[in-house]
């Protein structure tokens, strides 16, 4: 069981935009910045979104991140095939003294 | 370019050890800390544990699965770090995959984020 909750899945289908939404608590999401990784099949994770919503250099301005509260949302416009992937949330937890992950939502482009 | 390297996985019995490292190359090793995650087969992220950067006291931290099993260590003449994993058991089987970690200093402390990742080695535990 995640401490940040995704939904397992999601789809689009090309061109399209996509947000996979990521829910926490006060003592992660809601005072801590939220980073987001992406997973291809068969590939190590790699960041895409760090501090809410900064994106390392060569990640398309495509995908962005925000948060309000507790919970927090990654956007992908103009969906494209190459997107479909796994895709993580996480943030620092104050309780637990460590990072904390979502579960993780496999993203599907029909 | 930043690279990490993890080696040392492998096929290894319930309550055997094994030691895995993490060679890196393209930074400045002993200026970051550095975690590991894992990832069984076709679950999810997990965090194991971190050490920090000299500067930061060198010290480290766990995730409660493996507190007390895994101590994790680093040389930074070398800029490699090591995740020594001790009585082993089959739950323990995954990917483990070493990341470089720069910190921000917030008001409520410093926090760690997970920039580089590895390729990650695999580690089986079974009879």
């Amino acid at each position: 069981q995640s401490v940040l909750t995704q939904p397992p899945s999601a789809s689009g289908t090309p061109g399209q935009r996509v947000t996979i939404s990521c829910s926490g608590s006060s003592s992660n999401i809601g005072s801590n910045y939220v980073y987001w990784y992406q997973q291809l099949p068969g590939t190590a994770p790699k960041l895409l979104i760090y501090t809410i919503n900064q994106r390392p250099s060569g990640v398309p301005d495509r995908f962005s991140g925000s948060k309000s509260g507790t919970s927090a949302s990654l956007a992908i416009s103009g969906l494209r095939s190459e997107d479909e992937a796994d895709y993580y949330c996480a943030t620092w937890d104050d309780s637990l003294s460590g990072p904390v992950f979502g579960g993780g939502t496999k993203l599907t482009v029909l | 370019e930043v690279q990490l390297v993890e080696s040392g996985g492998g096929l290894v019995k319930p309550g055997r050890s094994l030691r895995l490292s993490c060679a890196t190359s393209g930074f400045t090793f002993g200026d970051y800390a550095v975690s590991w995650f894992r990832q069984a087969p076709g679950k999810g992220l997990e965090w194991v544990g971190f050490i920090r950067s000299k500067a930061y006291g060198g010290t480290t931290e766990y995730a409660a699965s493996v507190k007390g099993r895994f101590p994790i260590s680093r040389d930074d003449s070398k800029s490699i770090a090591y995740l020594q994993m001790n009585s082993l058991k089959t739950e323990d089987t995954a990917v483990y995959y070493c990341t470089r970690a720069p910190g921000i200093t917030m008001v409520r402390g410093r926090r760690y984020y997970f920039d580089y990742w590895g390729r990650g080695t695999l580690v089986t535990v079974s009879s």
